[in-house]
């Protein structure tokens, strides 16, 4: 299976805040990469698909890029309501595949 | 709008089996699979199979192989998904997802497995 880590396990940033996450396929997976928010007690949301291309309904903060194995998502801004934890998913091979997921606290 | 209405919390003992039920609405049922993806209490997600409601082909992650079978219902636009030999690893809160990229997903079921 397609191993995806992901870094940083969590980080403490403030309201207004530039935020990177990064994940790594341990082999090429092309673009076939997508993030997701979760808050506490909720299912995750889509915010990014094909590694590069906003759902429908996400803020424009919101960014992602990368393509084979190195990927990242960006937060331009960060805003309150985007303190959660992040996860990337594999799609290019079965068994899909998730990061272990980023959570980002209030500084 | 496109939903994903899950079945209530469960409760089974260690060796138990548990049928979680996925029904959607607001959207074309055979026009994308459905996935399954379940999250221990604090950890992380974990995808399980998935099936095709226009073809009823499934497949799933080979940890689960012989205890989990995911099915589908097109006359009532439901799946399910049957987790067999429970233990109690298996706790966790199993969800739904529509397509490729997850794009929706289910409140989530509670299974609770302990003796």
């Amino acid at each position: 299976a397609i191993q995806m880590t992901q870094s940083p396990s969590s980080l403490s940033a403030s309201v207004g805040d530039r935020v990177t996450i990064t994940c790594r396929a341990s082999q090429g997976i092309r673009n076939d990469l997508g993030w997701y928010q979760q808050k506490p007690g909720k299912a995750p949301k889509l915010l990014i698909y094909a590694a590069a291309t906003l759902q429908n309904g996400v803020p424009s903060r919101f960014s992602g890029s990368g393509s084979g194995t190195d990927f990242t998502l960006t937060i331009s801004s960060l805003q309150p309501e985007d303190f959660a934890t992040y996860y990337c998913l594999q799609d290019n091979n079965y068994p899909w595949t998730f990061g272990q997921g980023t959570k980002v606290q209030i500084k | 709008q496109v939903q994903l209405v899950q079945s209530g919390a469960e409760v089974r003992k260690p060796g138990a089996s548990v049928k979680v039920s996925c029904k959607a609405s607001g959207y074309d049922f055979t026009n994308y699979d459905i996935n399954w993806v379940r999250q221990a209490t604090g950890q992380g997600l974990e995808w399980m199979g998935w099936v095709s409601p226009n073809s009823g082909y499934t497949g799933h992650a080979q940890r689960f192989q012989g205890r989990v079978t995911i099915t589908r219902n097109t006359s009532i636009s439901t799946v399910y998904m049957e987790l067999n030999s429970l233990r109690s690893e298996d706790t966790a809160v199993y969800y739904c997802a529509r397509g490729r990229w997850l794009l929706d997903w289910g409140q989530g079921t509670l299974v609770t497995v302990s003796s």
